[in-house]
């Protein structure tokens, strides 16, 4: 079966210091992989998603990058963090099946960052 | 606009309750759609998807209408654990991008 996993739980961190949030998928090849962002009491905002290793469409301008590494690695990343990152990461996958996508995604269970 | 529009809540209903969610969706999100679940400080789940001729899943029911680009959520004897935040989901463009609506908080009490 598959799973999904995202580190840290967790994050506080204080305005100007970098970032590095991971997220990992196990029991499947090839997913599309996506990253989210939740402020409090908002609704989720898509900030990237990949097709493949090394292919990162960028959805809003903002202060952060993606990068894919590997086919089931997916990493958001910032060099200087603004209060205004704050807010829960959700990593998601979905999968390619035959010639239709399949629409579910399925997310991990998330990292809540808070800028100091 | 909003691509995707929901009533923030929160709805507050006793257990047993009938309650009805609305949702409402512009042209771009305009492929797919779902309804999500969310816990507190969890990640959204999906709860079902929704078709053009309405569907059922036990005591929830969706439903779609593409001339009014509207979207509902019946739940029906509603329990103590359904209490959560329900999100409106449209699919739009190729990728399975999703486009999330704001959610409606519910709380169903004793």
């Amino acid at each position: 079966s598959q799973t999904i996993h995202q580190w840290p739980a967790t994050l506080v961190q204080p305005v100007g210091s970098p970032l590095s949030l991971e997220c990992t998928v196990e029991g499947t090849s090839n997913p599309n992989l996506y990253w989210y962002r939740q402020a409090a009491g908002r609704g989720l905002q898509l900030l990237f998603y990949s097709v493949g290793i090394g292919q990162i469409s960028s959805e809003v301008p903002q202060n952060l990058s993606a990068s894919r590494p590997q086919d089931r690695q997916f990493i958001l990343s910032s060099k200087k963090l603004l209060l205004s990152d704050s807010g829960f990461y959700l990593c998601a996958w979905s999968v390619m099946f035959r010639r239709r996508e399949s629409p579910q995604q399925f997310f991990g269970p998330g990292t809540r960052l808070t800028v100091l | 606009r909003k691509e995707v529009e929901q009533d923030p809540g929160p709805f507050n209903v006793p257990e047993g309750a009938t309650v009805a969610f609305n949702c409402t969706y512009s042209n771009s999100a305009s492929q797919s759609f779902f309804w999500y679940r969310q816990d507190c400080r969890k990640e959204p789940k999906l709860l079902m998807s929704v078709y053009s001729s309405g569907n059922e899943d036990g005591r929830f029911t969706a439903q779609l209408n593409r001339a009014s680009q509207y979207i509902s959520l019946l739940i029906r004897d509603s329990k103590l654990s359904d209490s959560a935040t329900y999100l409106c989901v449209g699919l739009s463009g190729g990728y399975n991008k999703l486009i999330f609506g704001a959610g409606t908080r519910l709380a169903v009490h004793p």
